[in-house]
């Protein structure tokens, strides 16, 4: 299995702040990356498919960058309603597996 | 619009199966796929499988791969996710997502959630 790690584990932001969140691959996994957002007793969110494609409906404060085994998150002007554990995903190589998670606070 | 409805919350004691439904609507039931995740108490996100409606192709992480299955109903629009030989490590969430026809690769619309705990 693909091993996925995100940093930092959770981080503490201001409203406004530009915040990154990178994810590492264990190998070489091209573009084949998304991104999500889960709140507290939510369903995960899409947020950006295949490295750096917003998905519909998603504010374009969020976008994403990389290819390769290096992939950030970055939110540009953090936002209240950003609160919530973000996590990185790769389906370039079965099974797929997720990041461990990060959880923002404001 | 698209909505994903997953059955109620099971209570299961060790050994046992369990099914979890997701019923869909709102869209084309055979031009996309399931992906089924999950999520135990206080831990991250866990992919075990996925299923394309269209063909019945389904690939599961080899984590589960003896003991689940994935099957959908096209007569009801719905797809189904069967894990037995329970024990309490899979005390979870367990989530459906629509996904392509082809492959795991896009979960853009999910279900609520079916919480199923493994006790005795």
């Amino acid at each position: 299995d693909i091993r996925m790690t995100q940093s930092p584990s959770s981080l503490s932001a201001s409203v406004g702040d530009r915040v990154t969140i990178t994810c590492q691959a264990g190998q070489d996994i091209s573009h084949f990356l998304n991104w999500y957002q889960q709140k507290p007793g939510k369903a995960p969110q899409l947020l950006i498919y295949d490295a750096s494609n917003l998905e519909d409906g998603v504010p374009s404060r969020f976008s994403g960058y990389g290819s390769g085994t290096h992939f950030t998150l970055i939110i540009s002007g953090l936002q209240p309603e950003d609160i919530g554990t973000y996590y990185c995903q790769q389906f370039g190589l079965l099974p797929c597996t997720f990041g461990q998670g990060t959880k923002l606070e404001i | 619009q698209v909505q994903l409805e997953q059955s109620g919350a099971e209570v299961k004691k060790p050994g046992a199966s369990v099914r979890v439904s997701c019923k869909a609507s709102g869209y084309i039931f055979s031009n996309f796929g399931f992906t089924w995740v999950r999520q135990g108490p206080g831990q991250g996100l866990e992919w075990i499988g996925w299923i394309s409606v269209y063909n019945g192709n389904a690939n599961y992480a080899p984590k589960f791969k003896d003991r689940v299955v994935m099957t959908t109903d096209k007569s009801s629009d719905t797809a189904y996710m069967e894990l037995w030989s329970l024990t309490s490590d899979d005390t979870a969430v367990y989530f459906c997502a629509r996904d392509k026809v082809y492959s795991s690769s896009h979960p853009d619309y999910w279900g609520q959630g079916t919480l199923v705990t493994v006790s005795s």
